[in-house]
């Protein structure tokens, strides 16, 4: 089936601790996405890859660092550097505007990150 | 900037009524896409509908239909025969085709509660 994967659904980290958030993807597609969700709020952009070896600053990038060494994977490390990272953390995928096609996001389950 | 409104931060409706959730967006573009998701409360992101621009006829899933008023920027959701299982957030999105940057743009987000 395919599909994106986030791991582990839940993580506990103490304070000033880097953590990494797992995303990997076997859509095919091109682009992925890192977006901060807090309680009864909204998405917000973190970082987001159109193709490997690239990626650019969303909304929220400070205290955040990504790579994109393969196509299929997107790991966000949430640095001791973030104010305030206790959130839920979703990732998506989509093809890109080359595709030329409607290019909705598909996204994974998330990760809730507590640091105490 | 293009900018996505929903105005009803959170509605409730008994089960089998039908409730329109309310969206707005800004844009000078032509051509773009116009998504709503739902989030329920496992938070897995679910796309309901997506509508083309240059499409006239309102898109339909089920019992899902949306009334894309294009000269007035409006994009509404419409649930027929509501059920349980649509207790969630429900989130409308726009992308341009021609921002290129393959980002999507969230609304806040509207609670909808099914009532038994």
């Amino acid at each position: 089936d395919g599909g994106i994967t986030q791991s582990p659904k839940y993580l506990f980290r103490k304070e000033g601790q880097n953590v990494t958030l797992s995303c990997e993807q076997n859509l095919n597609h091109d682009a992925m996405y890192w977006y901060r969700q807090d309680p009864g709020q909204g998405l917000r952009l973190i970082y987001y890859s159109q193709i490997v070896n690239d990626f650019q600053k969303g909304d929220i990038a400070e205290g955040y660092s990504v790579s994109r060494e393969k196509k299929e994977s997107f790991p966000l490390t949430v640095t001791s550097a973030q104010k305030n990272p206790t959130a839920f953390y979703l990732c998506a995928s989509s093809l890109t505007w080359t595709s030329g096609t409607s290019y909705e996001q598909y996204f994974g389950p998330g990760t809730r990150l507590t640091v105490t | 900037a293009q900018t996505v409104t929903q105005s009803q931060p959170e509605m409730s409706v008994q089960e089998a009524e039908t409730v329109t959730l309310s969206c707005t967006y800004d844009t000078s573009e032509n051509n773009y896409y116009l998504f709503w998701y739902k989030q329920p409360p496992s938070r897995q992101m679910i796309l309901v509908i997506r509508q083309e621009a240059y499409k006239q006829q309102n898109a339909t899933e089920n019992r899902f239909s949306v009334n894309f008023q294009k000269a007035a920027k409006s994009f509404s959701l419409k649930i027929s025969d509501s059920q349980l299982g649509d207790t969630a957030m429900y989130f409308c999105a726009f992308n341009a085709f021609m921002n290129r940057d393959d980002k999507i743009i969230f609304g806040k987000g509207t609670r909808l509660h099914i009532l038994p």
